[in-house]
């Protein structure tokens, strides 16, 4: 069965320093990989994706993600975090039909 | 704008009620998905539609019941529900069928059951 796994419940990080939200995930073939973000009240808002090609990813609002093969890990990078990006962040893998989310990560960016 | 639009934004119903959530999508998306999302927990796929046919149900009590009566629209009808279903229910649709095509989420219905 697809699984992603986020290990962090939170992450805390001073406005204006590199951030990075960790990802993990368990995928029979080749994997289809995701980042959502979702701000209060609201729904889930696409940032990046995986298919296939480059292991650096570049997304919507200057995150980027870099998919790992050998550590089967597709982790959620900025190097310089606002204020702004505090929200809920989620990292998703997907086949036909299924889209399969982690639990989330708070990230909380401190002015 | 999302381009997928969820009514109501909030609903408190008794146990007894019957109410349905509405879900529309302005994108030309040939697939539709309810989602449930609760605290603390992983958001739980519910129900998956493609062209109009349920593809995926999984394994949601029946006092949940949807309707896709054309790729634009996608309802989901509640009766009897129950207080651990208080939860904010998303509605999302995407492209393609196989898996490469992002999900594009409305803003969400929060249910309460009192």
């Amino acid at each position: 069965a697809q699984s992603v796994a986020q290990p962090e419940d939170q992450v805390n990080v001073a406005e204006g320093n590199p951030l990075t939200v960790k990802c993990t995930y368990s995928v029979s073939g080749n994997p289809y990989l995701f980042w959502y973000v979702q701000y209060p009240n609201r729904g889930l808002q696409f940032l990046l994706k995986y298919i296939t090609g480059d292991n650096l990813v570049k997304g919507s609002y200057g995150f980027e993600a870099e998919f790992n093969k050998s550590q089967t890990s597709f982790h959620l990078k900025k190097p310089s975090a606002l204020v702004s990006d505090s929200a809920l962040y989620f990292c998703a893998c997907s086949g036909t039909y299924k889209y399969i989310f982690g639990t989330g990560t708070r990230l909380k960016v401190l002015a | 704008e999302t381009g997928v639009t969820q009514t109501p934004r909030h609903l408190v119903m008794g146990m007894t009620n019957k109410k349905s959530l509405k879900c529309e999508q302005h994108l030309g998306h040939n697939a539709m998905y309810w989602y449930k999302q609760s605290a603390k927990k992983p958001l739980e796929l519910m129900f998956v539609y493609s062209l109009e046919e349920r593809v995926e149900n999984n394994s949601v009590p029946s006092r949940f019941s949807p309707e896709c009566p054309n790729s634009s629209h996608l309802f989901l009808h509640l009766h009897t529900l129950q207080p651990e279903d208080s939860a904010l229910y998303l509605c999302a649709s995407s492209h393609l069928r196989d898996g490469t095509s992002p999900l594009h989420f409305g803003n969400g219905t929060r249910l309460t059951v009192t």
